[in-house]
């Protein structure tokens, strides 16, 4: 099945930093979605990206499908963005229901 | 967007006893998605629920530890099944929205369950 690497792992940010994150994928994707885990568990849509740049606020997201990664940019970062940032995709190919997780950056900012 | 009700939030239980979740969706949909996610690891994939037919679940789970129920298109139930501590995880249900591209997927907040 496709394969999805997040990195960094771990980030450590003052609160003000920017900051990239990173998604690589091994195959061709028809969605592509970055969604943050908040301390609770719950997780929360940020953007559905399969393709092309969006923004959100703080919050930017570009995919470049040809090229098989994605990255989520986060501007002026406040403690309230500390938690695992997901990236999770669906293949183009035959296995085309179900979505496939990296394994999650863990973003923490201090005040 | 989807609007998914999951409860409960959170449970303790006894090991080898049974816990139903349900999560509730605000319209209808055609497949339910349940995952699992184990203290910081990321999302797998538990099963998919679809009303009418049988759950179809994924490589290394099994329905009689985690029966499903899909008796509508806007509800669903994932029961975990004589519990032991390796069962301690976060469930989340999913749906998609068909409206968006290929389906943009949306979680309830999950239920975090420990057995002790």
């Amino acid at each position: 099945g496709i394969q999805v690497e997040q990195s960094p792992p771990d980030l450590i940010l003052q609160e003000g930093a920017n900051s990239t994150l990173r998604c690589n994928f091994s195959d061709s994707v028809n969605n592509l979605q970055w969604f943050h885990q908040n301390p609770w568990g719950q997780l929360i849509n940020l953007f559905y990206i399969p393709s092309g740049t969006k923004q959100n606020g703080r919050l930017s997201a570009t995919t470049v499908a040809t090229e098989r990664y994605s990255l989520l940019y986060i501007s002026s970062s406040q403690t309230t963005d500390s938690g695992v940032y997901f990236c999770a995709v669906k293949g183009a190919g035959g296995s085309n229901y179900k979505l496939t997780f990296g394994k999650g950056t863990l973003l923490t900012v201090n005040p | 967007s989807a609007v998914i009700s999951q409860k409960p939030s959170r449970d303790i239980c006894q090991r080898g006893t049974s816990l139903t979740i349900q999560c509730q969706v605000d319209s209808q949909v055609t497949m339910m998605f349940w995952y699992r996610q184990q203290p910081g690891q990321s999302l797998t994939l538990i099963a998919t629920a679809n009303q009418g037919s049988e759950a179809t679940y994924e490589s290394g789970f099994v329905i009689d530890k985690f029966p499903i129920s899909r008796p509508n298109l806007t509800f669903s139930t994932l029961t975990v099944s004589n519990m032991s501590p390796e069962d301690s995880s976060i469930y989340l249900c999913s749906v998609e929205d068909r409206s968006v591209g290929r389906g943009e997927a949306f979680f309830g907040q999950g239920t975090r369950l420990t057995v002790v």
